[in-house]
């Protein structure tokens, strides 16, 4: 079964742009996470979709926006970006009543 | 709010020494704890978990965990590194029955396993 495979690898911006961050599941998990890691920071939660719904968020400001579609595929959009954002952002997905996430490789964005 | 901390910022052990990371949590409820490993260049994977049950959960690659309900712990071991080992390990927990399982994750532990 293929992993979470997550679009483009790599990404630099410019201040003020907005980037849009995409995540496959593997087959079959319907529940999709993201999560920021930074050097300071570690390892963030962002926001959790299951069946198109949004069922959790973490503490990002309201630039960070997600969206799920009807085959579990999930986007991530960030507006405005600024300097802070640069991180790896990875993708996990699990099955439904599964406690176990498992992650993509992540999508390194540079701003600058 | 819930917690995790990871003692160790950077280990360095030479080959064949015995490995002991240090994993605390923060919440009084029932968790789900992990252990993640990030090798170099690569994707974070999953090492072990612990549900419920024989608080001594074995993983992959030679890898164990034991749960102390009692110190809130969850320390990673095992017994001789290798070199292949060198990676960032971090501890996890979902919070049985709460937030929909988002992952907590402690800030990391950088293992270098010297030749």
């Amino acid at each position: 079964k293929a992993g979470v495979t997550q679009t483009p690898r790599y990404l630099i911006k410019t201040r003020g742009q907005q980037v849009t961050l995409s995540c496959s599941p593997i087959s079959g998990h319907r529940s999709v996470s993201w999560y920021q890691q930074t050097p300071g920071q570690g390892l963030q939660f962002l926001f959790e979709y299951f069946s198109e719904t949004q069922r959790n968020k973490g503490n990002f400001p309201g630039r960070f926006s997600g969206r799920q579609f009807s085959n579990s595929r999930s986007e991530m959009n960030v507006s405005t970006l600024e300097l802070g954002d640069s991180a790896l952002y990875l993708c996990a997905s699990k099955t439904s009543g599964q406690e176990t996430q498992y992650f993509g490789p992540g999508t390194r964005l540079l701003v600058l | 709010a819930q917690s995790v901390s990871q003692h160790n910022h950077h280990v360095i052990l030479s080959e064949a020494a015995s490995l002991e990371l240090g994993c605390n949590y923060s919440y009084g409820g029932t968790v789900n704890l992990f252990w993640y490993v990030q090798y170099p260049g690569q994707h974070l994977q999953l090492l072990l978990k612990y549900f419920s049950g024989d608080p001594l959960v074995k993983g992959i690659k030679g890898f164990e965990a034991e749960f102390i309900k009692s110190k809130f712990s969850f320390n990673l071991r095992k017994p001789s590194v290798q070199w292949s080992d060198t990676a960032e390990y971090f501890c996890a927990v979902t919070l049985y029955g709460g937030s929909q399982g988002n992952l907590i994750f402690g800030k990391g532990t950088k293992l270098s396993v010297k030749p």
